[in-house]
């Protein structure tokens, strides 16, 4: 079964960090394109990073220069590290397989970040 | 950045009702568009890649069409199982926007 499962989800400080994994079953991650999006309380969906299989990364500007995507190929793997947390980054943190000339395919269920003091 | 504006941002409508959203991009986007569906609580699913074409599994009743900066999804006849927030999504370069969503309800 193809499958993607968040983790690392939390309450956090404002100006903390912390680090979200996602780890695939079913596929190979580096032979993917897998993203994040996320989601905050009653609001829409927002793409935030994506790694490609040849290792390239892309992020929005809003977490630019504060989070960070990499992968794990022995473990197959996902991670992305937040720093430098504020309020506006509260949000539901979806891992999401992009499927070359399809779309964002594969969902995980999310995990919940709280940023607050 | 592509932006995605979404029309209705909600609507109403009864089981049998033809429902039509529309996606528009603030620039041409080709036929690099999707749509998902996302009920409360629950991760979000694909419809419609490519602009128009089905996504395994998806029931016939959804439809999409356009291209360039105007979008439509459509569905044919709504079911019961058919009320949620839909989005469209461009895939055309980066950052891949999303649209702000339409919540189908019940009349």
């Amino acid at each position: 079964e193809v499958l993607l499962v968040e983790s690392g989800g939390g309450l956090i400080h404002p100006g903390g960090s912390l680090r979200l994994s996602c780890i695939a079953s079913g596929f190979i991650v580096s032979e993917n394109y897998i993203n994040w999006v996320r989601q905050a309380p009653g609001k829409g969906l927002e793409w935030v990073s994506v790694v490609v299989p040849g290792g390239r990364t892309h992020y929005s500007d809003s977490v630019k220069g504060r989070f960070s995507i990499s992968r794990d190929t022995s473990k197959n793997t996902l991670s992305l590290q937040m720093n430098n947390l504020t309020a506006e980054d509260t949000a539901l943190y979806f891992c999401v397989r992009y499927s070359f000339g399809s779309a964002f395919d594969i969902w995980g269920q999310g995990t919940l970040v709280a940023v607050s003091s | 950045d592509i932006q995605l504006t979404q029309s209705p941002s909600s609507l109403s409508a009864s089981v049998g009702d033809k429902v039509t959203i529309t996606c528009r991009a603030n620039d041409g986007i080709g036929s690099y568009l999707a749509w998902y569906q996302q009920k409360p609580g629950k991760a979000p699913k694909l419809l419609i890649y490519s602009a128009s074409t089905l996504h395994s599994g998806v029931p016939s009743r959804f439809s999409g069409s356009g291209s360039g900066t105007k979008f439509t999804l459509t569905i044919s006849s709504l079911q019961p199982e058919d009320f949620a927030t839909y989005y469209c999504q461009q895939l055309h370069n980066y950052p891949r926007t999303f649209g702000p969503g339409t919540k189908v309800d019940i009349k």
